[in-house]
């Protein structure tokens, strides 16, 4: 079983919708991370939560540290957002800093 | 300011030959970092070099080398390419000189197929 595991692969979304990527890890961890990889290849960081909400503009990630989950909203969602969106964890066990890392959540949102 | 650099961007190797991909940062970060990423999977971990002089192994070492030749360079290096390890090759650094320790900044990446 995968440590971090994220929901869903992917996801088709009309221009305005809201959506939802959740992500779900089994060890424990000091941190965890939202990264955003668009097309063209390059990886920037969104969020890194150690608890609670954090919000920055159209995005929005919650942490639940008891239930081990995460979840990234988008609200009115836009073609530019179209990325794979990627979870990552530090995790207490690993080596400081080092990630561990889900498969990714592939987002279309179509005009 | 550039971050994390890496060269080539793309490369095309035969089986059984060698090359070198460079990353470079700016940011005076001690920690940098080795990633590949295929289909279908996250990016994993090949080596890490917590510190200036130090190397470790990741999740997937085999058939890997790499090298921390300063604060700024950290170098991966394929002695004898197989088909297996064409994928896209992320290097990144983190340092707390630029805010929060954890947060990883990512290189572009090299796109690398083995024929």
């Amino acid at each position: 079983k995968n440590e971090v595991e994220q929901s869903p692969q992917n996801l088709t979304a009309q221009e305005g919708e809201f959506i939802t990527i959740n992500c779900s890890y089994s060890v424990g961890i000091s941190a965890l991370h939202w990264l955003q990889q668009h097309p063209g290849g390059g990886i920037v960081s969104l969020f890194m939560l150690s608890s609670g909400k954090k919000k920055h503009g159209r995005l929005i990630a919650t942490i639940n540290i008891q239930e081990k989950h995460s979840s990234l909203h988008i609200t009115a969602s836009h073609p530019r957002d179209s990325a794979v969106y990627i979870c990552a964890v530090n995790s207490y066990g690993g080596s400081q800093g080092n990630l561990i890392f889900g498969k990714g959540t592939k987002l279309s949102v179509k005009p | 300011n550039a971050g994390v650099t890496q060269t080539p961007k793309f490369q095309v190797l035969k089986t059984g030959q060698s090359m070198t991909l460079q990353c470079a940062q700016d940011m005076n970060h001690n920690s940098m970092y080795w990633y590949r990423q295929d289909p279908g999977m996250g990016l994993r971990l090949i080596y890490y070099s917590a510190s200036e002089g130090t190397t470790d192994k990741g999740e997937v070492p085999n058939g890997y080398n790499v090298s921390r030749l300063n604060k700024r360079e950290f170098s991966l290096r394929l002695e004898s390419a197989a088909p297996s390890q064409t994928s896209v090759y992320f290097c990144a650094s983190r340092g707390v000189e630029t805010g929060d320790p954890y947060e990883q900044y990512f290189g572009p990446g090299t796109r690398l197929t083995v024929t």
